[in-house]
């Protein structure tokens, strides 16, 4: 069984601090890792992707991938409480053809004015 | 380009009852995924079609649910019949992956999904 795990939180930043999110995952061979942002009573929202190991930033978001601990973090700058939802890892697993996503429970941040 | 279309938003229905939803996909899109969400947890997929052939169904209690994607356009999720446990949010996603090499580097986009409520 492929497994993406994170803390379900909640994580409380004050408004403008960082928050850190975390994941780590099962299988070795992934390819691509992504997050999405899902509010309340909302479907996920991609908000970023990342494949190679280092560091993805895009606006306020920055990805962080290290594959040979099998872990991924998503890292918002200046956080707003407009930041406030559940945040999923999602894993694309390796097999020839394999399009699927594998999602982590996600973790709730509460970004607090 | 228009979302992915999902409906109905919402559903009530009895245990034993029968339910379906539909989706449809940005134009273009070969695969189509429904996934499942239960309050608290991130969605686990039940579904993959590729064109209109199943990829994966491995997930899928077939028991009970059955899903068709016919002309590799539309697709229709049944649950017949329902239990108190498939209360969830029913999640279709579609993307462009294929036979097109790198397309393993897309994320996809989810509909609006259903919320489907077995009393």
């Amino acid at each position: 069984q492929k497994e993406v795990e994170q803390n379900s939180g909640p994580l409380s930043v004050p408004e403008g601090a960082i928050a850190s999110l975390n994941c780590t995952y099962s299988d070795r061979g992934s390819q691509s890792f992504f997050w999405y942002r899902q509010y309340s009573g909302k479907s996920p929202e991609l908000i970023m992707s990342i494949y190679s190991n280092g560091d993805k930033e895009d606006g306020r978001f920055t990805a962080q991938l290290n594959k040979a601990s099998q872990y991924v973090s998503l890292l918002i700058r200046d956080s707003q409480p407009s930041d406030s939802a559940t945040y999923l890892c999602a894993v694309r697993p390796s097999g020839a053809g394999s399009y699927q996503l594998t999602f982590g429970k996600g973790t709730k941040l509460s970004v607090i004015p | 380009e228009a979302g992915v279309a999902q409906s109905p938003r919402y559903k009530i229905i009895e245990k034993r009852q029968s339910v379906a939803f539909w989706c449809n996909p940005i134009s273009g899109h070969a695969t189509l995924y429904w996934y499942q969400q239960i309050l608290g947890q991130g969605p686990k997929l039940l579904i993959q079609f590729q064109n209109n052939g199943v990829v994966d169904d491995s997930q899928l209690p077939k028991d009970r649910f059955s899903a068709e994607r016919l002309k590799g356009v539309d697709s229709t999720l049944k649950i017949q019949p329902a239990k108190l446990e498939d209360s969830a949010v029913y999640l279709c996603a579609s993307s462009l992956a294929g036979s097109i090499q790198g397309q393993a580097n897309y994320g996809y986009t989810f509909g609006s999904g259903t919320r489907l409520t077995v009393v």
